[in-house]
């Protein structure tokens, strides 16, 4: 039960786009279509933006959106903003009723 | 309106037992599947445990395994997680969250776990 690997930071300024890659394995990321992100404010409990690697739950605006190749997940931020500030996580399902996270990581608007 | 609300945390010395409860409202429990899923202070997420909608099936990250138990009542709409033999390590806010196509869509607010001498 490896973490899923994502890169400690990113960063943009507003307007911009973000990408942030989320790496697993053929057992995981690579395996199934249950990846999905999610977005954590300091102090906050976190809230889930993507599900089933690139679907928005309602009220998601969509500026996120999110894909899947091979073993790598990506999670764009189009158009940042202010509030997009904030610590996000990866997630996958890896068979036998098990899941994990990535490490996560810190989005900083400029 | 969908609530999940944790409780059962507090401070307890390392080798003592804690058991947390979810308290859920506001959709079909008894359809759903539910997790625990924990995070150090100032650390990642890090997913603890599942349990499908009749309490059939379990699993367990590794580092908890053997140690922690999931369980529930669909009868009282709640989930509990027994946690013996408590680490240092085990020390973190747990969070209780509905899952839908394998993510989780509502989180309550976290209870906290101090695993302590």
């Amino acid at each position: 039960q490896s973490a899923l690997t994502q890169p400690p930071s990113a960063s943009g300024s507003p307007g911009q786009s973000v990408t942030i890659s989320c790496t697993g394995t053929s057992s995981d990321v690579g395996a199934y279509n249950y990846v999905s992100w999610y977005q954590q404010h300091p102090g906050k409990a976190p809230k889930l933006m993507i599900s089933e690697v690139s679907k928005r739950p309602s009220g998601v605006p969509d500026r996120f959106s999110a894909s899947k190749s091979g073993n790598t997940a990506s999670l764009t931020v189009s158009g940042l903003q202010a509030e997009d500030e904030a610590d996000y996580y990866c997630s996958s399902y890896a068979g036998n009723n098990i899941m994990i996270f990535g490490g996560g990581t810190k989005l900083t608007v400029l | 309106e969908v609530q999940v609300v944790e409780s059962g945390g507090g401070l307890v010395q390392p080798g003592g037992s804690l058991r947390l409860s979810c308290a859920a409202s506001g959709f079909t429990f008894s359809s759903h599947w539910m997790r625990w899923v924990r995070q150090a202070p100032g650390k990642g997420l890090v997913w603890v445990s599942r349990i499908n909608p009749d309490g059939s099936a379990t699993g367990y990250a590794d580092a908890v395994k053997g140690r922690f138990t999931i369980s529930r009542d669909n009868a009282k709409n709640m989930v509990y997680l027994q946690m013996n033999s408590l680490r240092v390590e085990d020390t973190a806010v747990y969070y209780c969250t509905r899952t839908v196509a394998g993510g989780g869509d509502y989180w309550g607010q976290g209870t906290l776990v101090t695993v302590s001498s």
